[in-house]
């Protein structure tokens, strides 16, 4: 049970390429997540997804797209990268406890640097 | 839209002292509000939760406290340890639809010895 992962764990960009920051987990959670992480800042919501098949946007979206692939996977494309989405992005998933109340499980978090 | 505020954003206690860290947010829906631990390059964790039908949860020497009425909500530590040196975050979500969960924006812990 390896939780959630992502990858890459790192990569540097250039101004104007474009990526996908890929995320999977094997818990069978509805729910994934986006979020972004400047230094020395909270968490940022950038897209979530409810559940297969649907995506909403959070605080922050411009800039970014998403796909719900299939339960398991989530990613998040930068189409034109901008020194402005250098941050640390965190992939996380949520399991439903019972009925009022779930946990918030994270991904190990992928350093991205827009030069 | 929806918002937590989080104070203080920096907090520094001598060992073995209480430490306090306050959110309030904006979302009368909200019912969910967990906190996190996240030690430097790491990733965040869930500590302790608390749902609104509840108005204060301990674990250890964690507690939390939910006043709904007034919208803010508090995490406590006692007798402080060089381990729970961290960045704290707060966050609230409506349980019925158990997607949008917002985060404070962040309380930078330092234990002194």
């Amino acid at each position: 049970n390896a939780g959630v992962t992502q990858t890459p764990k790192f990569q540097v960009l250039k101004t104007g390429q474009s990526m996908t920051l890929q995320c999977a987990q094997d818990m069978n959670h509805n729910s994934m997540y986006w979020y972004r992480q400047d230094p020395g800042m909270g968490l940022r919501l950038i897209y979530y997804s409810a559940s297969e098949g649907t995506t909403d946007k959070g605080e922050v979206p411009n800039g970014y797209n998403v796909s719900r692939l299939n339960k398991r996977e989530f990613s998040l494309r930068l189409e034109s990268a901008a020194p402005s989405q250098t941050s640390v992005y965190f992939c996380a998933s949520t399991l439903k406890l019972g009925t009022s109340s779930y946990e918030q499980y994270f991904g190990p978090g992928t350093r991205l640097t827009v030069t | 839209g929806e918002n937590v505020e989080q104070h203080p954003s920096t907090l520094s206690v001598q060992e073995g002292d209480s430490a306090v860290i306050k959110c309030t947010y904006s979302d009368s829906a909200s019912n969910y509000f967990p906190w996190y631990k996240q030690e430097l390059g790491k990733r965040p964790q869930l500590i302790i939760d608390i749902r609104s039908n509840v108005g204060e949860k301990k674990d250890q020497r964690i507690a939390v406290t939910l006043n709904k009425t007034a919208k803010h909500f508090s995490l406590h530590i006692t007798e402080t340890q060089p381990e729970d040196s961290a960045v704290y975050f707060c966050a609230a979500s409506s349980y019925s639809s158990a997607s949008k969960i917002i985060f404070g924006s962040g309380t930078r812990l330092s234990i002194r010895p």
